[in-house]
């Protein structure tokens, strides 16, 4: 079966980095894209970007362009979300989804991984 | 990037019928047929509901339907039940492999 094992939650200082990762099993994952979304306390679902395990071909959010990469090890089958310059309104669970590629649609989620940008 | 708008609350009673409105632009939900919805219930992650603006996951059951006019896509759910109390979010493709959410529709079952 699909699953998507991310790693445990984390906590940072204002001006630091975080890399969360996604363990993908269960199908070819080379065969779909791994998408980035996070969810702010209390708040909705935002979509980060995303990055085709194909190809390495990514597309990110413009508000986080600049600070943000994905980036995938296919011998691994795992992809990577790094998020630089941390601030206090980048506390979030951050979720990675499986998308199909030619319709855009996440039918598979991870557990979603806490991160807490804190003094 | 505006996120797509959806109505903060929806409430209904078992049995009954619900829709849930998620309103675009002509960049994203009008130009492609690919919208999707997902369930969240607290503390668990969003579940697929909809994909290609209609079309129904193995698993999910037919009491959810999917459609779309104009710029402003719909989920309904009929014959609700209290498992369906949840938070629920539209997504549609905006164009250059981005994409784009609504911000959430809490659903109460009375």
């Amino acid at each position: 079966q699909v699953q998507l094992v991310q790693s445990g939650a984390e906590v940072k200082k204002p001006g630091a980095s975080v890399k969360v990762s996604c363990k993908a099993s269960g199908y070819t994952f080379t065969s779909y894209g791994i998408s980035w979304v996070r969810q702010a306390p209390g708040q909705g679902l935002e979509w980060m970007g995303w990055i085709s395990a194909y190809n390495g071909n990514t597309n990110y959010a413009q508000k986080l362009q600049g600070r943000v990469t994905m980036t995938t090890d296919t011998s691994t089958s795992t992809a990577y979300m790094e998020l630089r310059s941390l601030r206090s309104d980048d506390t979030a669970v951050y979720y990675c989804a499986r998308v199909e590629p030619k319709s855009f649609h996440f039918d598979y989620w991870g557990q979603g991984t806490l991160v807490t940008v804190s003094s | 990037q505006s996120a797509l708008t959806q109505p903060a609350s929806v409430s209904g009673s078992p049995g009954q019928s619900i829709t849930i409105s998620c309103t675009g632009t002509s960049s994203d939900v009008g130009s492609y047929n690919l919208v999707s919805w997902y369930q969240q219930h607290p503390g668990k992650a969003p579940k697929l509901m909809i994909y290609e603006v209609s079309k129904r996951p193995s698993g999910v059951s037919n009491r959810f339907s999917g459609s779309k006019s104009g710029n402003t896509a719909s989920l309904t759910i009929s014959g609700l039940q209290a498992e369906d109390e949840a938070d629920y979010y539209c997504c549609s493709y905006a164009g250059s492999s981005s994409l784009k959410f609504g911000g959430g529709t809490k659903l109460t079952v009375l």
